[in-house]
């Protein structure tokens, strides 16, 4: 059974940091790029991150350039997010998902987590 | 940045055909995807590269894209098939971009 589960959200100051895992089983997990997707509450998606099949590619939107960074581990089937300088707009539903394709491009996501929640606030 | 715009809610009959739209520019030229997401649940990828289904999506749900409209249809919608739709694609300026979402009621 194909399977993202997430782990290590929970509340952080503002400007403080967290480090968010995504183990996944079930498939060839070097063999495809993978993203983190959040959900503010009650708020659409937002695309966060994105890393090719081999690590040797990142992406990052606007909102979060210079403050997350993303990396995995293939021979552990992990996907990582650190999260640095945090805000209250980072509040949300973080989801770890699986693309279609070798890097991130002209991809979709196939497979989502339930996702792990992290609150900004003091 | 890359935007794409959907319509904030659509109603629709038991039975009948709903079908909703996201707009961006020359969308055409890109590939689309749509996810459903019902409440507490993870989104659900019903259709991607514009009119393909992935396996298990029921043949109802069917996709489009052309010009600066990709369009989702579904038809004999089910009160199952209530919930939010998120169009999606790429732009390599951006990154991926999703809409801002169609909330579905089945009346």
């Amino acid at each position: 059974e194909v399977q993202l589960l997430e782990s290590g959200g929970g509340l952080a100051q503002p400007g403080g940091s967290l480090r968010l895992s995504c183990a996944a089983s079930g498939f060839t997990f070097s063999r495809y790029a993978m993203s983190w997707v959040r959900q503010a509450p009650g708020k659409g998606l937002e695309w966060v991150s994105g890393i090719g099949r081999n690590g040797g590619s990142t992406y990052y939107a606007d909102s979060v350039k210079g403050r997350f960074t993303i990396s995995r581990d293939n021979s552990n089937n992990m996907l990582f997010l650190q999260m640095d300088s945090l805000r209250g707009e980072d509040t949300a539903l973080y989801y770890c998902t699986k693309d279609q394709v070798l890097e991130p491009s002209e991809g979709e996501f196939d497979m989502w987590g339930q996702g792990t929640m992290v609150t900004v606030s003091s | 940045s890359y935007e794409l715009t959907q319509e904030l809610s659509v109603s629709v009959s038991p039975g009948q055909t709903a079908s909703f739209t996201c707009s961006g520019d020359k969308l055409g030229d890109k590939y689309v995807s749509w996810y459903q997401q019902k409440p507490g649940q993870s989104p659900v990828l019903v259709i991607y590269q514009d009119v393909k289904r992935p396996s298990g999506i029921p043949e109802r749900f069917s996709g489009s894209n052309s010009g600066n409209t990709a369009t989702l249809t579904i038809s004999g919608t089910q009160g199952m098939d209530e919930a939010d739709y998120y169009c999606q694609a790429w732009d390599s300026t951006t990154g991926y971009v999703f809409g801002s979402g169609t909330k579905v009621t089945v009346l």
